[in-house]
């Protein structure tokens, strides 16, 4: 069964310290992989894809992911952490010539000042 | 603005009620789909629709209907609301893509509807 595992249900770190939030998935072939973020009552917002080429995709607000097809992994990274990135990250994924989008289970990131 | 809308955006019923929740978009995408998100279960996809008149069943779809008679239009139907359709519900839109390669654009979302059944 295709699957995305979002191992940790909560990182918490310290602002300015780098951040990770990790993502592995169990898709057949060469998937679309995205990751997105839900701020409290609102609706998700994209903040960037990995869809084939270079593995490291840079996208909104000074976030980043790396994709590694051995280890089937996307996880999200910045460099320095924000208060303000405190909020919901879901990654998800997309198998290749298909429509169905399969989520994860989120990670909720709190930066303490 | 681009924007997807979503109505009611809160939703009170009770069993067996049938109700309906809209959802519109003003990008001219090709692609729209709902999903329902549950405390622990992350997103999960109800239906989702390439095109007018093209709808196919996501991962959950029993005691949902779908229909997509116009490009900006995906209203999702619950004919007979269980209280295990308490939910907190989106709906999404992107770009469709060439025929074949799938959706590899991102999506656009709603703000959300909270539905509860008692």
């Amino acid at each position: 069964a295709q699957s995305v595992a979002q191992p940790e249900d909560q990182v918490n770190v310290a602002e300015g310290n780098p951040l990770t939030v990790k993502c592995t998935y169990s898709v057949s072939g060469n998937p679309y992989l995205f990751w997105y973020v839900q701020y409290p009552n609102r609706g998700l917002q994209f903040l960037l894809k990995y869809i084939t080429g270079d593995n490291l995709v840079k996208g909104s607000y000074g976030f980043e992911a790396e994709f590694n097809k051995s280890q089937t992994s996307f996880h999200l990274k910045k460099p320095s952490a924000l208060v303000s990135d405190s909020s919901l990250y879901f990654c998800a994924v997309r198998p290749t010539g298909g429509f169905k989008t399969i989520f994860g289970a989120g990670t909720r990131l709190f930066v303490k000042a | 603005e681009a924007q997807v809308t979503q109505n009611p955006r809160y939703l009170i019923t009770v069993t067996g009620k049938k109700l309906t929740v809209t959802c519109s978009q003003n990008m001219n995408h090709e692609y729209m789909s709902w999903y329902r998100q549950d405390p622990g279960l992350g997103l999960r996809q109800i239906y989702y629709s390439m095109n007018v008149e093209v709808t196919d069943k996501g991962d959950v779809p029993e005691g949902y209907k779908v229909s997509r008679k116009e490009k900006r239009n995906f209203p999702l139907i619950l004919e007979s609301p269980s209280p295990n359709q308490t939910s907190l519900y989106f709906c999404a839109s992107s770009l469709r893509g060439s025929r074949g390669a799938g959706v590899s654009y991102e999506q656009y979302f709603g703000p959300g509807t909270r539905l509860t059944v008692t």
